[in-house]
């Protein structure tokens, strides 16, 4: 088995602060997702990428930047947050384009 | 781009009781995965189809392997535990994006 790690779990920040949220997998997965969910809504791809070095921009990139440093990790920037957003960012990897594991979210809030 | 709709968007079961949701999508799929988030935020992973049924307990999903549009996931003598929201999702057609339904909130009561 393996394991998906996130951190920080919990993520605070302020209006216009560059934020960076960083995400681990074991599986020895080629791909990895970024999405965000916003309070009692569905998820909505922000990133993704299909190997190391690849990215590749999903529904919602528009405000973040990513980063595929090698095969185990992949990072997503808020580059500037926005006053009073409030969301929960959730990391998955998978082989190719079959079932995706998921971390356990880091909440952002942004003061 | 490719849709998936959910149903239904709430739901309330007694303790003991059976139900089915469903997930329709627009397109034929290769596969449909199943998840259920609880409150925590957490997304376990329930199933993972490319066709046929598949059984876990009280749980069972189907994918119907002719259409490949349509998938349901029947929840058995429902529990306390059950309680949660209820997403599918399948990959898009020719990319790597997943699509995901805007969820099932169940709600088990005693």
């Amino acid at each position: 088995g393996g394991i998906i790690t996130q951190t920080p779990k919990f993520l605070i920040g302020q209006e216009g602060q560059k934020l960076t949220l960083k995400c681990q997998q074991n599986f020895n997965h080629d791909t990895m997702y970024w999405y965000r969910q916003d309070s009692g809504k569905g998820l909505r791809l922000i990133y993704y990428s299909i190997t190391e070095n690849d990215l590749q921009k999903g529904d919602l990139s528009e405000g973040y930047d990513a980063s595929r440093e090698k095969k185990s990790s992949f990072s997503l920037t808020v580059t500037s947050a926005q006053k009073n957003e409030m969301a929960v960012f959730l990391c998955a990897s998978s082989i190719d384009r079959d079932e995706q594991y998921f971390g356990p979210g880091t909440r952002l809030t942004v003061l | 781009g490719d849709q998936v709709e959910q149903s239904p968007s709430a739901l309330s079961l007694h303790e003991g009781t059976d139900s089915a949701l469903r997930c329709n999508f627009t397109t034929t799929m290769r596969s449909v995965q199943w998840f259920r988030q609880n409150s925590r935020g957490s997304l376990i992973s329930l199933f993972y189809l490319a066709s046929g049924t598949k059984e876990n307990g009280r749980l069972k999903s189907a994918f119907d392997s002719k259409e490949r549009r349509y998938s349901t996931l029947h929840i058995r003598d429902a529990q306390l535990e059950d309680s949660g929201t209820y997403f599918c999702a399948a990959p898009n057609t020719g990319n790597y994006k997943y699509v995901f339904g805007a969820g099932t909130r169940l709600k088990v009561i005693a």
